[in-house]
């Protein structure tokens, strides 16, 4: 799996979009882009998934460069509950082995009233 | 629907005890797996469990072992338990293993403290 490098933290103003990137340079062809999120002691949530194309759900968009060396989590509108540690994760669609998560350190998001 | 569900919510337990804590997947999903998160880091994969079989094991002691129940509901044992197994216990379910979505659901957790 892919290593991938977040900022430890990040502010955001309530209201406003909030930018999350990712670096992933050693990213292999067949591997997605997934982020999740934790709020403080609650269990983390599953936000976006993605492999070349930029995708857009109820909660984010992913943008992913034509290269796919880095992304970018977008939450358009952020809210105070949208306060939490952001995991960017590269994982490949094995059919072997454990589908586990690797998670790294994220970015701790704080937004701001 | 119900989500995942953990049991018991926190724990406190002494050196050299055992421990056993309780998931229970969302409906209809297969696969269970098993996340330490202790403080200030992020969750660190232990066991993934599909259709009762263990499917892969993480970087942990076998004092760290579990199972999945025909139900699909699972189980965490931890034995002589240690300061360092402080820490909050995560599961996590999925529809199934052979899929290129990797979209678990996770529960609340259980936070144990080891004294």
């Amino acid at each position: 799996d892919a290593k991938t490098t977040q900022p430890p933290s990040m502010d955001c103003a309530e209201g406003r979009a909030a930018n999350l990137p990712c670096n992933h340079s050693t990213i292999s062809g067949n591997e997605y882009v997934y982020w999740y999120r934790q709020i403080h002691s609650q269990g983390p949530q599953y936000i976006i998934h993605g492999l070349k194309n930029n995708e857009t759900n109820e909660m984010a968009s992913l943008i992913i460069t034509e290269d796919r060396k880095s992304s970018t989590l977008i939450l358009p509108h952020a809210t105070l509950r949208d306060t939490a540690v952001y995991y960017c994760i590269v994982r490949g669609a094995s059919l072997q082995g454990a589908q586990k998560l690797v998670f790294g350190q994220g970015t701790r998001l704080t937004i701001n009233p | 629907d119900a989500g995942v569900t953990q049991s018991p919510t926190h724990l406190i337990k002494t050196r050299g005890q055992q421990v056993t804590l309780r998931c229970s997947p969302i409906s209809g999903h297969k696969s269970v797996s098993w996340y330490q998160q202790v403080l200030g880091q992020g969750p660190q994969f232990i066991f993934q469990y599909y259709e009762k079989e263990e499917r892969g094991r993480g970087n942990f002691p076998d004092r760290f072992s579990a199972r999945q129940f025909p139900n699909y509901s699972s189980e965490l044992n931890v034995n002589a338990l240690l300061l360092g197994d402080s820490a909050l216990y995560l599961c996590a379910s999925s529809l199934a293993v052979f899929t290129t979505a990797l979209k678990q659901f996770f529960g609340p957790g259980t936070r144990l403290t080891v004294l």
